[in-house]
């Protein structure tokens, strides 16, 4: 089946400081998500990004599909934005619309 | 307010017990997963359903059972076949198929006695 790697698996950041984190594919894909998981356990969509590009206030996306990679930067962070980031995707030749998910970046934004 | 709910957010399993997970969700969505976290771990898939009355084994579904009979719930058996079942349970619903952006429960936490 399609592999999903994430980099780096953990992360500390200052507060106010910028990232970006990574996620590799190794096949074609027709979805791919990210998601955030905060301290709790509850996992928020935060971006559906095939390819191209997107931006939600502090936090944008880029998927580019042909070389099998996506980046979500996260700009001024904030304690808030701690939690696991985790990458899924869905190969092109998947019937079942099955998502496969990376195995996070873990982010400690510090006061 | 419209969400996924899952219940109980805590359980606990005694040897050899059968436990149930419930899974209700009030989006309308037709398509239903369910999802097995270790510590430290990504998600992994135990099952899904698409359509009531359907299902469909994800990449770990040994030890565990589903059923859909409503389309608004989506049960998860974790049988006594299932040797290692403490983890964090996430289920999950797609509005669209064609895109399968999932929302997700807040999670039930399994422990084993």
């Amino acid at each position: 089946g399609i592999q999903v790697e994430q980099s780096p698996p953990d992360l500390i950041l200052q507060e106010g400081a910028n990232s970006t984190l990574r996620c590799n594919f190794s096949d074609s894909v027709n979805n791919l998500q990210w998601f955030h998981q905060n301290p709790w356990g509850q996992l928020i969509n935060l971006f559906y990004i095939p390819s191209g590009t997107k931006q939600n206030g502090r936090l944008s996306a880029t998927t580019v599909a042909t070389e099998r990679y996506s980046l979500l930067y996260i700009s001024s962070s904030q304690t808030t934005d701690s939690g696991v980031y985790f990458c899924a995707v869905e190969p092109n030749n998947n019937a079942g619309n099955m998502l496969t998910f990376g195995g996070g970046t873990r982010l400690m934004v510090k006061p | 307010d419209g969400g996924i709910t899952q219940s109980p957010k805590y359980l606990f399993r005694k040897e050899g017990q059968n436990v149930t997970l419930s899974c209700e969700q009030n989006l309308n969505h037709d398509a239903m997963y369910w999802y097995r976290q270790d510590p430290g771990q990504g998600l992994r898939l135990i099952y899904y359903s698409q359509i009531v009355n359907d299902f469909q084994k994800g990449d770990i579904a040994e030890g565990y059972s589903v059923s859909r009979e409503k389309k608004e719930s989506f049960p998860l058996t974790v049988t006594s076949a299932q040797k290692n079942p403490t983890a964090f349970y996430l289920c999950a619903s797609t509005e669209d198929r064609g895109l399968n952006i999932q929302y997700f429960g807040a999670g039930t936490r399994l422990s084993v006695l």
